[in-house]
């Protein structure tokens, strides 16, 4: 297995652009969620989803937007990204809703 | 609302010390409690988790926490640091809800 897998690593945007941060899992889990991760702050939540089709907003959701068409994928997609926005993002995946939660290796992302 | 306070940003100790790092939670039902680690320029690992039964919880690489609901804390401990324990620890606590909730992370240094 492969785990959780994120694309790219690493990422540079400018102040408007777009893009869509990839994650995917294998391991057939139903709990997907993206978090971000700032100096001093931990990991927030940004937004979660249950199976595919249902989605949901953790505590910082703003400028951020996800879909969960298959069980497998998470993107996350920034429609019109800012400075504020830079940061290390992680995608999870756990099977239930207390079960362990599995990590992939982050996305770094700089915004000018 | 679940929440969770690390006590310490960073934490300081020589090799071959004892580790303590405190982790206090609060929940309205009872919780799932995690410890999770991140080595530099990675995702997060599980260290040990606590669901129900016995309070005290031994993890990997020689570290163990322990539950106690009267103090509402979950302190992670081990008997002698390693060079390879520097690193950052974070907490997290699951309630009945699908979130899962971090502390904002402890920066554990290790002397030689």
């Amino acid at each position: 297995n492969a785990g959780v897998t994120q694309t790219p690593k690493f990422q540079v945007l400018k102040t408007g652009q777009s893009m869509t941060l990839q994650c995917a899992q294998d391991m057939n889990h139903e709990y997907m969620s993206w978090y971000r991760q700032d100096p001093g702050m931990g990991l927030r939540l940004i937004h979660y989803s249950v199976g595919a089709g249902i989605t949901d907003q953790g505590e910082v959701p703003n400028g951020y937007n996800v879909s969960r068409s298959t069980t497998e994928d998470f993107p996350l997609r920034l429609l019109s990204a800012a400075p504020s926005q830079t940061s290390v993002y992680f995608c999870a995946s756990r099977r239930t809703g207390r079960e362990t939660q599995y990590f992939g290796p982050g996305t770094r992302l700089l915004v000018l | 609302a679940q929440s969770v306070t690390q006590l310490g940003s960073h934490v300081s100790v020589s090799e071959g010390a004892l580790v303590l790092l405190r982790c206090n939670y609060s929940s309205s039902v009872p919780p799932y409690l995690f410890w999770y680690v991140q080595y530099p320029n990675q995702g997060l690992q599980l260290l040990l988790k606590y669901t129900t039964g016995a309070t005290l919880v031994k993890g990997i690489n020689g570290f163990e926490a322990e539950f106690k609901k009267s103090e509402t804390s979950f302190h992670l401990t081990k008997p002698s640091a390693h060079m390879s324990d520097a690193a950052e620890y974070f907490c997290a606590v699951s309630d009945s809800s699908y979130k899962l909730i971090f502390g904002s992370g402890t920066r554990l240094l290790v002397r030689p």
